[in-house]
């Protein structure tokens, strides 16, 4: 059965700690692995991984996935009180379909 | 910016009545899916659509059927709500390998 599983769940940081959320899958056919931010409403995009070991960067975030073992990290350094979202994984299959994880709930105090 | 929008933020409907959500994008994609999230469940897919007058089945499509007449344009249809369709609703647009774009959810609560 096909599963994406993120951890940790939750997460509390103080402002300007770095964050790794991580995310895991079990998908066959694989095509693509997704990020998203989602606050109090749409999930917005932040990252599509589709080779291993290339890590895409948006100011203080990044990502990188390892197909081989099949998982995929996202780094957030310099936490501010703005990154405070829940965190998507995605994984997409060659049928154009998207599983999703359920999310890490990420919270940064000042 | 492609825009996915969804014609309510919050429904309040009774057990039983028929509910449709209405999801439209003004992108011309072909793939359209529906969502619903709850609380540690994550997201899951209902329904989703390649093209107009095709559906497919998601992993919960009991309860619920789905409309494609136009490109732009994807409803979701709950037949008889019941409770345990309460829930946030979201509708997505993509085209081919593109992520996903979400709309900004319908919060359904069936009393």
């Amino acid at each position: 059965e096909d599963k994406v599983v993120q951890s940790p769940l939750s997460l509390v940081v103080h402002e300007g700690d770095t964050v790794t959320l991580n995310c895991s899958y079990e998908v066959t056919n694989f095509r693509s692995l997704l990020w998203y931010k989602q606050e109090k409403k749409a999930p917005t995009f932040l990252f599509m991984l589709t080779s291993s070991g290339i890590e895409k960067k948006s100011g203080r975030l990044s990502s990188i996935l390892d197909k081989k073992e099949l998982f995929s990290i996202l780094n957030i350094t310099a936490t501010q009180t703005g990154d405070s979202a829940v965190y998507l994984c995605a994984v997409e299959h060659t049928g154009n379909q998207f599983y999703f994880g359920t999310g890490t709930s990420l919270t940064v105090i000042p | 910016d492609v825009k996915v929008t969804q014609s309510s933020r919050y429904l309040v409907k009774r057990t039983g009545e028929k509910v449709f959500l209405e999801c439209v994008q003004d992108m011309d994609h072909e793939n359209m899916f529906w969502y619903r999230q709850d609380p540690g469940l994550g997201l899951r897919l209902i329904y989703f659509s390649y093209d107009v007058k095709m559906k497919e089945k998601g992993d919960i499509p009991e309860g619920y059927s789905v409309s494609r007449e136009k490109k732009e344009r994807f409803s979701l249809i709950l037949e008889s709500a019941s409770t345990n369709q309460t829930s946030m609703y979201l509708c997505a647009s993509s085209y081919r390998a593109s992520p996903l774009h979400f709309g900004n959810g319908t919060r359904l609560t069936v009393t």
